[in-house]
């Protein structure tokens, strides 16, 4: 079983859509919780950290829940600038190291 | 705008060659991270270095490859021989340590082995 499991998509959404993302990981101990984007032939940036108590960021909502192991984004309001793909990200803890999921794929379309 | 530098952008070489590719971590930044990335693995972390030290090179394949900080403005990462499965994108991050969340991404090597 891999640390962390992504549906790879793609998620296909017009515009104004709203889109979830989860993951899940398998490392109870983990420390801390991401979300990465990647444009295509682009490096890995961060989106958003994400919180037990949840947080949002404009149209960006992130939420962790530790008892079922599961990291969730919600995207609202789609934007064809969305288009990318979306990497959920854990810190197992111990150091800096990022375990990254494969990836979630989502295309915005007029 | 602090950047992490990667070069060369692109790389094409035959098996066999040695392939060198460089990194320079963000100015104070004392944690230094290689990574691959391929479509069927996704992102691999490959080693791992704080304050120039390597911590976790476990990800590494030791027979080939070799990863070493001559100082704090260079990182470097070395195939030798290298072979087409080796033909990826090689990311190197910079961070500082205890803050998972200030780990930057240079832009990458594309590395094509034939």
């Amino acid at each position: 079983r891999k640390e962390v499991e992504q549906d790879p998509g793609p998620f296909n959404v017009p515009e104004g859509a709203t889109v979830a993302f989860n993951c899940t990981y398998s490392n109870s101990a983990s420390q801390s919780f991401f979300w990465y984007r990647q444009d295509c032939r682009k490096e890995p940036k961060l989106l958003m950290s994400v919180y037990s108590s949840g947080n949002e960021d404009g149209r960006f909502t992130a939420q962790l829940n530790r008892a079922s192991q599961y990291i969730s984004l919600l995207i609202r309001d789609s934007k064809l600038s969305d288009s990318a793909t979306y990497l959920c990200v854990v810190n197992p803890g111990g150091y800096n190291k990022l375990i990254f999921g494969a990836g979630t794929r989502l295309a915005v379309h007029p | 705008d602090a950047r992490v530098t990667q070069t060369p952008r692109h790389k094409v070489t035959e098996m066999g060659q040695e392939v060198t590719m460089r990194c320079q971590p963000i100015l104070g930044h004392n944690t230094v991270f290689w990574y691959r990335q391929t479509m069927m693995q996704g992102l691999e972390l490959l080693a791992y270095f704080r304050n120039r030290a390597p911590l976790d090179d476990s990800g590494m394949p030791k027979d080939r490859f070799s990863a070493e900080m001559p100082d704090a403005t260079l990182a470097t990462l070395k195939i030798q021989p290298s072979e087409p499965r080796d033909s990826a994108v090689y990311f190197c991050a910079s961070g500082l340590p205890g803050f998972p969340e200030t780990q930057y991404f240079g832009p990458g090597t594309r590395l094509l082995v034939l």
